[in-house]
């Protein structure tokens, strides 16, 4: 069964520290990982993707996801996080054949000055 | 590229009525397009998939009568909410995908329904 896991509801950080959010997904063929961010009341923003090739992938706003297979994880990285990146976070799994998603519960980040 | 558009972006409406969102492929032919819900402080769940010219698949638990899918065109789906309730109050997003596969993962900007 398909299923992905995003163990913290909700992270704290200082403007200017490092983030990870944490994602370990289930699926029963060869994955497609994705991030995407959404802010109050707004849709969602594609933050980056994997599908096959190199394992760390570099997204958009200076974010970096790494596919680890061993792991089933593909968790999002940021150095320096900026208070406009405070937002909701999903990581979602999907795979060839079907374009539908499956998504995590989410990760609430606020970002503190 | 791959831009979709939903409207409207928000809307209330009276229990009982009928509400029609919009979702549109701008720039490519959308031969299947997803419907999700979100519940506040929830993830998003597949409500339907719609393949152009086709009838609409929902997943387990939808109701296909009260949530009334069109995809009449390659650019075009509807998602009709049949006789509105409150507990259908939530955020709906669609996101659309061409033949080959390409550009499933690109979601419109989503709309919030209250039914009062």
């Amino acid at each position: 069964a398909q299923s992905v896991t995003q163990p913290d509801i909700h992270i704290t950080v200082s403007e200017g520290a490092s983030l990870e959010l944490r994602c370990n997904y289930s699926y029963g063929a060869t994955p497609y990982l994705f991030w995407y961010v959404q802010s109050p009341g707004q849709g969602l923003q594609l933050l980056l993707k994997y599908f096959s090739g190199d394992t760390l992938v570099q997204g958009i706003k200076g974010f970096e996801a790494e596919f680890k297979r061993s792991q089933s994880s593909f968790n999002l990285r940021k150095p320096s996080v900026h208070w406009s990146d405070a937002a909701e976070y999903f990581c979602a799994v999907g795979g060839t054949g079907a374009n539908n998603l499956f998504f995590g519960t989410g990760t609430r980040l606020t970002v503190i000055p | 590229g791959a831009v979709v558009s939903q409207h409207p972006s928000w809307v209330i409406c009276k229990s009982g009525t009928s509400v029609k969102i919009e979702c549109r492929s701008l720039d490519f032919q959308a031969t299947t397009m997803f419907w999700y819900r979100q519940f506040p402080k929830q993830s998003l769940m597949l409500m339907a998939t719609s393949n152009e010219g086709s009838k609409a698949t929902y997943e387990q638990g939808v109701e296909k009568d009260k949530f009334l899918i069109n995809h009449a065109s390659l650019t075009l789906s509807t998602l009709t909410v049949t006789s509105a309730h409150p507990e259908d109050s939530s955020f709906y997003i669609c996101s659309a995908s061409d033949r080959g596969g390409s550009y499933g993962y690109t979601f419109g900007s989503g709309t919030r329904l209250t039914v009062v």
